[in-house]
């Protein structure tokens, strides 16, 4: 099993451009979810799904947008990239809906908006 | 914010001694997990403790619950230079997030040879 894979792992953008960072995951699971992860702020959720079809916002969803079409994958999309968004965005997923469930994180993707 | 919060920010220590970090939280919970992030890396599941545990091993981790303080500690014991890393307390989000978690900001544990 790969677990999450996320592309690219690095990406430079100019303010203003769009880009879909990429997360796959073999498990099966049913839950993902994106992070963005900034100095001293620890994760904080972006977007997560419940399965294909269903998303949701989570606590910093402005600038982002998600679609799930199928259960391995949940891209994550910037539509006009401004440079508050420069973060190291990372994609989990997890089992079940209840909360003791172990979630496992991407390798991560560090993006710079310029 | 309703992230929970580790104390210390960063700590340094020796190879082979102990290394103890503490998380902080403001709601009840029914279990608290801790993660390791090596630098550069995605963050990987270290133990989860139930609200009825007080205590619970694995392997050179201890890790302690105490839900009347609010409070969670994780043991590093006979630490080694591959324990540099940042580590993070997490928390059920009960506000409807289906199972995700929220975070602490982290302690960075430096392990020096």
């Amino acid at each position: 099993n790969a677990g999450v894979t996320q592309t690219p792992k690095f990406q430079v953008l100019k303010t203003g451009q769009s880009m879909t960072l990429q997360c796959a995951q073999d498990m099966n699971h049913e839950y993902m979810s994106w992070y963005r992860q900034d100095p001293g702020m620890g994760l904080r959720l972006i977007h997560y799904s419940v399965g294909a079809g269903i998303t949701d916002q989570g606590e910093v969803p402005n600038g982002y947008n998600v679609s799930r079409s199928t259960t391995e994958d949940f891209p994550l999309r910037l539509l006009s990239a401004a440079p508050s968004q420069t973060s190291v965005y990372f994609c989990a997923s997890h089992k079940t809906s209840l909360s003791y469930n172990e979630q496992f994180f991407g390798p991560g993707t560090r993006l710079t908006v310029l | 914010s309703q992230q929970g919060e580790e104390d210390p920010q960063a700590l340094s220590i020796q190879e082979g001694e102990n290394a103890t970090m503490n998380c902080s939280y403001k709601t009840s919970i029914n279990n608290l997990q801790w993660y390791r992030q090596n630098s550069g890396r995605g963050l990987v599941h270290l133990i989860l403790i139930r609200s009825n545990e007080r205590e619970k091993h694995s392997g050179r981790l201890r890790v302690t619950l105490d839900t009347s303080k609010k409070s969670s500690s994780l043991l590093i014991t006979a630490s080694r230079a591959a324990d540099t890393a940042s580590y993070f307390c997490a928390r059920p989000n009960y506000g409807g997030s289906q199972g995700n978690l929220i975070f602490g900001k982290g302690t960075k544990l430096s392990v020096k040879p």
